[in-house]
């Protein structure tokens, strides 16, 4: 399996713009996730998703985040209008209901808001 | 709510040599899991090792072994025959009943020739 795919690695923008990261989630995986990475806050969950299903967006910055998930091979985040405070790391995880519950990450795609 | 804190900011240790990264975690739950994860320079967030809470026996994966102790809600990890290749940010990890991961700050691991 070619595991999570997420695009583009990089994102360079400015301010105001809209971005929309990408993610093509395991075949056969039901459940996928959108963390941030900043070295301030580490690591959080912004919203995860079960069946295609959001499940729980609490982690969701604001109103400028949103994503979806219109089948079960593809989600996207988006955000409108970028800020430079949105700058981070922006992971896709993957998991199995029916398995031992552990995520596999996509590489990342760095987004840069000048 | 769980927390996971990783103590350890910053570890070095000689190539081919043994090195031990510490979690520690609170929960009220019963039944979960424990994670490491491991971050190289690449940013590539790749699964080391899990453990269930019901097992007793310390999960072990090649060079990787963990310390698991319940009572103490300890999970610290063992490198073995450390590589240069190991050199990364290592994440500790907890999941509870929810299925989310709750993430520690890392520890950022180099390995020196």
């Amino acid at each position: 399996d070619a595991g999570v795919i997420q695009s583009p690695r990089h994102e360079v923008t400015e301010m105001g713009q809209e971005v929309t990261l990408r993610c093509k989630p395991i075949s056969g995986h039901d459940y996928l996730f959108w963390y941030r990475q900043t070295m301030m806050r580490g690591l959080e969950l912004l919203i995860y998703f079960n069946n295609n299903v959001p499940i729980d967006d609490s982690g969701m910055p604001e109103d400028r985040f949103s994503a979806k998930m219109p089948n079960a091979s593809f989600s996207t985040l988006k955000i409108q209008p970028s800020e430079p405070r949105d700058s981070a790391v922006y992971f896709c995880a993957s998991s199995s209901g029916g398995g031992l519950y552990e995520q596999y990450f996509g590489p990342g795609t760095r987004l840069t808001v000048t | 709510a769980q927390t996971v804190t990783q103590s350890q900011p910053e570890m070095s240790v000689q190539e081919a040599e043994t090195v031990t990264l510490s979690c520690t975690y609170d929960t009220s739950e019963n039944n979960y899991y424990l994670f490491w994860y491991k971050q190289p320079p690449s940013r590539q967030m790749i699964l080391v090792i899990r453990q269930e809470a019901y097992k007793q026996q310390n999960a072990t994966e090649n060079r990787f072994s963990v310390n698991f102790q319940k009572a103490a809600k300890s999970f610290s990890l063992k490198i073995s025959d450390s590589q240069l290749g190991d050199t990364a940010m290592y994440f500790c990890a907890f999941m509870g009943e929810g299925r989310l991961l709750t993430f520690g700050g890392g520890t950022r691991l180099m390995v020196k020739p």
